[in-house]
């Protein structure tokens, strides 16, 4: 079963607009990482959440990991072209030794300039 | 960030041979590196995680003696798709993990290979 999961599956917004993208789990996290893929090239890291509360920023996008480290979000502000791909939430869900980082299914941002 | 190569970038080959796919971590050491497979707007599905020096762990479902992986050194893995099928086409990317990173590293991803097996 997907252990991850990611909403909505896909988001088209006019360029400058605002978005944001969620990830929700029925476990809890012991590290939650934001990627962005185009599609057929590999994974660009954008940040990495760990502690309940969270929240990390990076130009234009930020990402909450929520108190009970089940739900995260990615907020993009003033949206560009550039910000257009594939948003993979991943998550390690073992912990220490345990460690295995799986994934939801991702978000298509489409962004129209 | 740190980087990881893979090579090739894509191939093609016949039904029923084998073919080689090359992960490096060019400027980290990683003792843990993880293979996955990607089909069409589909998400990654972990195959198996390598540790170096050591035998892979297989995720359920995935056969180990089709896909032979190897961790030889703290730089390089490979995935040997072995006697490859059509069904075996997909997109294959390698990830490696910081070993002097800390617990909390970060999983650094190559960007894939794209194998077609007619």
């Amino acid at each position: 079963s997907q252990e991850l999961e990611q909403s909505p599956q896909s988001l088209i917004v006019q360029e400058g607009k605002n978005l944001t993208i969620n990830c929700t789990s029925s476990k809890t996290l012991y590290g939650l990482y934001w990627y962005k893929q185009k599609y057929g090239e590999g994974l660009i890291f954008l940040m990495m959440l760990q502690k309940g509360g969270e929240e990390k920023s990076h130009e234009k996008i930020t990402a909450k990991l929520d108190e009970k480290k089940q739900q995260s979000s990615l907020h993009i502000t003033a949206s560009q072209p550039s910000h257009a791909g594939i948003y993979l939430c991943g998550a390690d869900i073992g912990g220490g030794s345990n460690y295995k980082l799986t994934f939801g299914k991702g978000t298509l941002l489409t962004v129209n300039p | 960030g740190a980087v990881v190569s893979q090579h090739p970038s894509w191939v093609i080959c016949k039904s029923g041979t084998s073919v080689k796919i090359e992960c490096r971590s060019l400027d980290f050491q990683a003792t843990t590196m993880f293979w996955y497979r990607q089909f069409p707007k589909q998400s990654l599905m972990l195959m198996a995680t390598s540790n170096e020096g050591s035998k892979a762990t297989y995720e359920q479902g995935v056969e180990k003696d089709k896909f032979l992986i190897n961790h030889a050194s703290l730089t390089l893995s490979t995935l040997t798709v072995t006697s490859a099928h059509p069904e075996d086409s997909s997109f294959y990317i390698c990830s490696a993990r910081d070993a002097l990173a800390g617990v909390l590293d970060t999983q650094y991803f190559g960007p894939g290979t794209r194998l077609t097996v007619l």
